[in-house]
């Protein structure tokens, strides 16, 4: 069975510092991976997912992951936090096959931007 | 985003009692998962359904039911409510590969 280890429950950042935020699974197989935010009171929101090819991801609103299948990692990172990018964001691993998706969530980061 | 919208959207509830809560979603996506959400433990599945009346356990499925008796709609039931089902649930639909949420459904059970 996979999982996921997200091993900051907690950042506080002030604005424009940069941010990296942690996660490893454990899979046997080939696996997409996914990071979700958020937003306070809303409901979770894709923000960047792998599923092959460039191990270097793209996301919305200037974030990004690395792909590091050597340290089972997909950490997170954005150069300059906004006050607006306080979120919690978690991470998701799921068996690359097609059909139902067995999605593992990893327990979620808690991200504090001060103005 | 995928239209998915869950009601209500909040409820307190008594000790005991059944509560189904709904889920709908407008995309015709094959794959639908209920979700809760606790602190400290992110989120969990309690079940999902591969199709029209095609359901099966996720990892935290005592005391949950759940029907899917249309593409569109996933109902997720407590059979007999507790306190510890007091939680935040969310249900998602499964686009290509990732997974679509609604704005979720905040439960009290007192």
């Amino acid at each position: 069975a996979q999982s996921v280890s997200q091993h900051n429950h907690h950042v506080i950042l002030s604005e424009a510092a940069s941010l990296e935020l942690g996660c490893n699974y454990s899979y046997g197989g080939t696996v997409n991976l996914f990071w979700y935010v958020q937003y306070p009171g809303q409901h979770l929101q894709l923000l960047l997912k792998y599923f092959s090819g460039d191990p270097l991801v793209k996301g919305i609103k200037g974030f990004e992951a690395e792909f590091i299948k050597s340290k089972f990692s997909f950490n997170l990172r954005k150069p300059s936090v906004q006050w607006s990018d306080t979120a919690e964001y978690f991470c998701a691993v799921s068996p690359n096959s097609g059909g139902y998706q067995k999605v593992t969530f990893g327990t979620g980061t808690k991200l504090q931007v001060i103005p | 985003d995928a239209g998915i919208t869950q009601s209500p959207r909040h409820k307190v509830t008594e000790t005991g009692t059944p509560v189904t809560l709904r889920c709908h979603q407008t995309e015709n996506h094959r794959y639908m998962y209920w979700y809760r959400q606790d602190p400290g433990h992110g989120l969990r599945l309690i079940h999902y359904s591969y199709g029209v009346k095609d359901t099966d356990k996720g990892e935290v499925s005592d005391g949950y039911s759940v029907s899917r008796s249309k593409t569109e709609d996933f109902l997720l039931t407590l059979e007999s409510a507790t306190s510890s089902q007091t939680s935040v649930y969310f249900c998602a639909s499964q686009g290509a590969y990732e997974q679509y949420f609604g704005p979720g459904t905040r439960l009290t059970v007192t």
